[in-house]
Parts: structure tokens; sequence; C-alpha cells
């Protein structure tokens, strides 16, 4: 069975320094791995995704992820934090075909300071 | 673009009444989902439709119905709301059943039962 662990369920970080929000997973077979986020009241959109092809996925609003086959981690990333990337962040495994699959972690709110 | 519109935004219901959450996506979508999120514990699948009559259970159906009457629309219907189904529910859809296929999510319901 398929699981995620999204470690922290509240990150803050300064404007214009590093983001990094973790996510491990589970998988019994090789793993689609999604990060979703959502802006306060708004549903999810999807951050980026890895789909078994480059292992560093590059996403919108210059967040970007590396698949780590050996730590199982598929942690979500960004150089330097902007204002607006306050957001509830949600990392997600598929381990078959269609959305029914997905399994979602419990989500990590991130928090700008100014 | 509409995307996915989910109505209403925000609803009280006493213990024992009855609502129907309407989503409808104008993406000509074959598949949608109904999730429920709640607080710490990431989205759980409900019920999902691969397309127009055919609909399947998710992860926690219990206390729902649902219909696939057309395409566009995906409406929930909550018998003797409890306060255990106080909740933010998302309708979402996607174009595919592929591995990787991106879902794309309404606003929410979001739904207290007193």
């Amino acid at each position: 069975a398929q699981s995620v662990t999204q470690l922290g369920s509240h990150v803050s970080v300064s404007e214009g320094a590093l983001v990094l929000l973790r996510c491990n997973y589970s998988s019994s077979v090789p793993p689609y791995l999604f990060w979703y986020v959502q802006y306060p009241n708004q549903g999810l959109q999807l951050l980026l995704k890895y789909t078994s092809a480059a292992t560093l996925v590059k996403g919108i609003n210059g967040f970007e992820a590396e698949f780590k086959k050996s730590e199982t981690s598929f942690h979500l990333t960004k150089p330097s934090a902007h204002m607006s990337d306050a957001a509830e962040y949600f990392c997600a495994v598929s381990e078959g075909f269609g959305n029914e699959k997905l399994t979602f972690g419990t989500g990590t709110r991130l928090t700008i300071i100014p | 673009n509409a995307g996915v519109t989910q109505t209403p935004k925000f609803r009280i219901l006493k213990i024992g009444q009855s609502m129907t959450l309407q989503c409808t996506q104008d993406m000509n979508h074959n598949y949608m989902y109904w999730y429920r999120q709640d607080p710490g514990m990431g989205l759980k699948l409900i019920y999902y439709s691969v397309g127009a009559g055919i609909t399947d259970k998710g992860e926690v159906p219990n206390g729902y119905n649902v219909s696939r009457s057309t395409t566009e629309d995906f409406p929930l219907r909550l018998e003797l709301a409890a306060p255990s189904q106080t909740s933010v529910y998302f309708c979402a859809s996607s174009y595919g059943r592929d591995r990787g296929t991106e879902a794309f999510f309404g606003q929410g319901t979001r739904l207290t039962v007193v």
C-alpha cells in the first residue's frame, strides 16, 4: 500500500530565504509523485509532478523537487521565498492509473515572515 | 475559464438535515472526484466517476451518495447530516486516467453540521 509522510505541519521562513518542504513516500511499485498547492480559500493546484523521467522536476513559481529513490523522498524547494508563497502544500503519491489512486499527505502550511 | 465550480461555498446544517453539494466542470473531463479535507488529515476520496452513469466508492463513502447523469455535473448528496461530516469538500476533475494526469480542483465547500 502506498503512503505519504510530510514532516512538519507548519513551516515558517523569512522572505528571501530557502524554502524546504519535506515529503517521504512508501510505494510497492515505482511511484508517480505530485506536489499540490492550496492558496487561502482556493482549491488545490498542481505545482509539479514526477513521472519517472528526470529526477529533478521544475514546477511553477520557481519551485522544484528532486526524486531520491534511495531515500524515498520527494522534497520541495525554492531558493528564495516570496510573500505570495504562503499557502498549504500537499505531497501525493500514485501507484496506479487514475486520480482515484492518489494518496495525499497531511499537508504543510508555509508561512513567510516579512 | 470557469474550470470546476462548486456551490455553495459555505453551509451550516443541522443534524439530520440533508443537502446536495453541486459540482460542475466545463472542461469536458470524463473523470470527476469528491474529496473531503479535515484538519491535519489531508484529502480523502469519497466517491469518483469515470464517466456519465458510472460512479464508484472511494475511501470514505459512508453517509454520502453521488450521481453522474451528465459529463459536466457530479453532485454529492448528504443524507441525515452528522457532526462527523463537518469538513471542507472539494470536487475535482481530470481528462484522463494516465498515471500523472493532473486533477483540477474547485474552490471547495465548507460545511458545518451542528
